[in-house]
C-alpha cells in the first residue's frame, strides 16, 4: 500500500511569486491536512480537507489556500510569498475520523530567495 | 495556533538508558499519537492510543493515554544511537474540530 506522497520536494522560489504543493493520501483516505513545520513555530496547522470540503483552518493569511479533488488529492497554493513563508510543508492522511491515526508524507521543502 | 506543552524539550542521554518525555494540555483530548522525526523528513507515526489509562506498546517504546485525558507519555527503554530524533505528542479533540494539534517537540540525542 503506497504512503503519503508529496511533491515536488524541494522548492526554491522568489519572493512575490505563487507557489503550488501537492498531495496524494493513502488509498482509501478521504482526509488530508497541511502543516508549516519551521525551527522557531513547530507544527503549525493549515487547514484540512474532507470529500472536497475544507472542515478545519488554522490562523494563517488568506494568501494561504488549499483544494481536494475527487480522488482526495490535494493541493495547497501559497500567493504572493514571503521570505517568512520558507519552511517544510508537510500533509497528512487520515481515514477523517476523530479516533484514527495520521500519517505524513516526506514534505516539500520551500525556500523563498 | 494552539500547541501541546512538551516536556523535556530536549534530552541527551548515554545509549542503553530509558527515556521518559510527555505533554500535556489544559483541555481534555480524545486521541493521542506520537510521531518521531528525522531530519528534512515527514514525522513517522509511532503509537496511537484512544481511550483514557490506555497503554500500548511499540517495541522498545510505550506509551499511555492519560487517565484525566489532559496528558500522555511516552518512554523508550533501553535506548539505542538509532533512537536519535525528535519526538512530538499530537492530539486530536472535539472541541477543536478534530484537527491534529502538536507539541512543540522532543530532541533526543543518544551518546554511545
Amino acid at each position: 500500500k503506497a504512503g503519503v506522497t508529496q511533491t515536488p520536494r524541494y522548492l526554491i522560489k522568489t519572493r512575490g511569486q505563487q507557489v503550488t504543493l501537492s498531495c496524494s493520501p493513502i488509498s482509501g483516505h478521504r482526509s488530508v491536512s497541511w502543516y508549516q513545520q519551521t525551527p522557531g513555530q513547530g507544527l503549525q496547522f493549515l487547514f484540512e480537507y474532507f470529500s472536497e470540503t475544507q472542515r478545519n483552518k488554522g490562523n494563517f493569511p488568506g494568501r494561504f489556500s488549499g483544494r481536494q479533488f475527487s480522488n482526495s488529492r490535494s493541493e495547497m497554493n501559497v500567493s504572493t510569498l514571503e521570505l517568512g513563508d520558507s519552511a517544510l510543508y508537510l500533509c497528512a492522511s487520515s481515514l477523517g475520523g476523530i479516533n484514527t491515526e495520521a500519517f505524513f508524507g516526506q514534505g516539500t521543502r520551500l525556500t523563498v530567495v | 495556533g494552539q500547541q501541546l506543552n512538551q516536556n523535556p524539550q530536549s534530552m541527551f542521554i548515554q545509549e542503553g538508558e530509558d527515556v521518559s518525555m510527555n505533554c500535556t494540555s489544559s483541555s481534555i483530548f480524545n486521541t493521542w499519537l506520537w510521531y518521531k522525526q528525522d531530519p528534512g523528513e515527514g514525522p513517522v507515526l509511532l503509537i496511537a492510543l484512544y481511550k483514557a489509562g490506555e497503554l500500548t506498546s511499540n517495541g522498545r517504546l510505550t506509551a499511555q493515554f492519560g487517565i484525566t485525558r489532559k496528558d500522555s507519555f511516552l518512554n523508550i527503554s533501553a535506548s539505542i544511537p538509532s533512537d536519535v530524533g525528535i519526538y512530538f505528542c499530537a492530539g486530536r479533540a472535539y472541541n477543536q474540530g478534530g484537527k491534529l494539534i502538536f507539541g512543540q517537540g522532543t530532541e533526543l540525542s543518544v551518546k554511545p
